[in-house]
């Protein structure tokens, strides 16, 4: 799997939008991209998911390069429940998921 | 919907004593997955089933560890004996056909401390 890198940390204000960015330089051509949270004592929830384009649904909106090294995801409105730790991932069809470190974010009132 | 569901919640026992975790997949769902998260290693894949059938179990840390798919709407996670070291929060996973691409949707986790 293609690794990726994320900042430990990250803040944002409550309302605004949060843009929580991931670099995977190694991605291949058959990998996608994934990204998940976690909020404190519950399990990992399935946020979005993209290959080239750029996906939005209901939560929120991922942006990937054209050069698909990096992505970036938003929550357009955060509130204080989106506080959690931010999983981007990436995998080939058929493989498994490998979670990082992650980026936690704290939305502030 | 009914997500997936694990139980126990909590399970706290003293070291040596047999434990077992018990997960409800979604159903419809063909695949599903064992994780262990602990501060140190993070959230680690143990077993994977597909279609009730074991797949990988490389992540499955030593034979005290076994799991088990007797049918699509359940599975167990046993650990014999128990050790300290053991002490994780254990979650449940499944997805649908082709979990290459479709995401897992994960339990909410059996916390798991051995005294």
């Amino acid at each position: 799997d293609a690794k990726t890198t994320q900042p430990p940390s990250m803040d944002c204000a409550e309302g605004r939008a949060a843009n929580l960015p991931c670099n995977h330089s190694t991605i291949s051509g058959n990998e996608y991209v994934y990204w998940y949270r976690q909020i404190h004592s519950q399990g990992p929830q399935y946020i979005i998911h993209g290959l080239k384009n750029n996906e939005t649904n209901e939560m929120a909106s991922l942006i990937i390069t054209e050069d698909r090294k990096s992505s970036t995801l938003i929550l357009p409105h955060a509130t204080l429940r989106d506080t959690a730790v931010y999983y981007c991932i990436v995998r080939p069809t058929g493989n498994q998921f490998y979670f990082g470190t992650g980026t936690s974010l704290t939305v502030i009132p | 919907d009914a997500g997936v569901i694990q139980s126990p919640r909590h399970e706290v026992t003293e070291m040596g004593q047999e434990v077992t975790l018990r997960c409800k997949p979604i159903s419809g769902h063909d695949y599903l997955f064992w994780y262990r998260q602990t501060m140190m290693r993070g959230l680690e894949l143990l077993i994977y089933f597909n279609n009730n059938v074991p797949i990988d179990d490389s992540g499955m840390p030593e034979d005290r560890f076994s799991a088990k798919m007797p049918n699509a709407s359940f599975s167990t996670l046993k650990i014999q004996p128990s050790e300290p070291r053991d002490s994780a929060v254990y979650f449940c996973a499944s997805s649908t056909m082709g979990g290459g691409v479709q995401p897992q949707h994960f339990g909410d986790g059996t916390r798991l401390s051995i005294l």
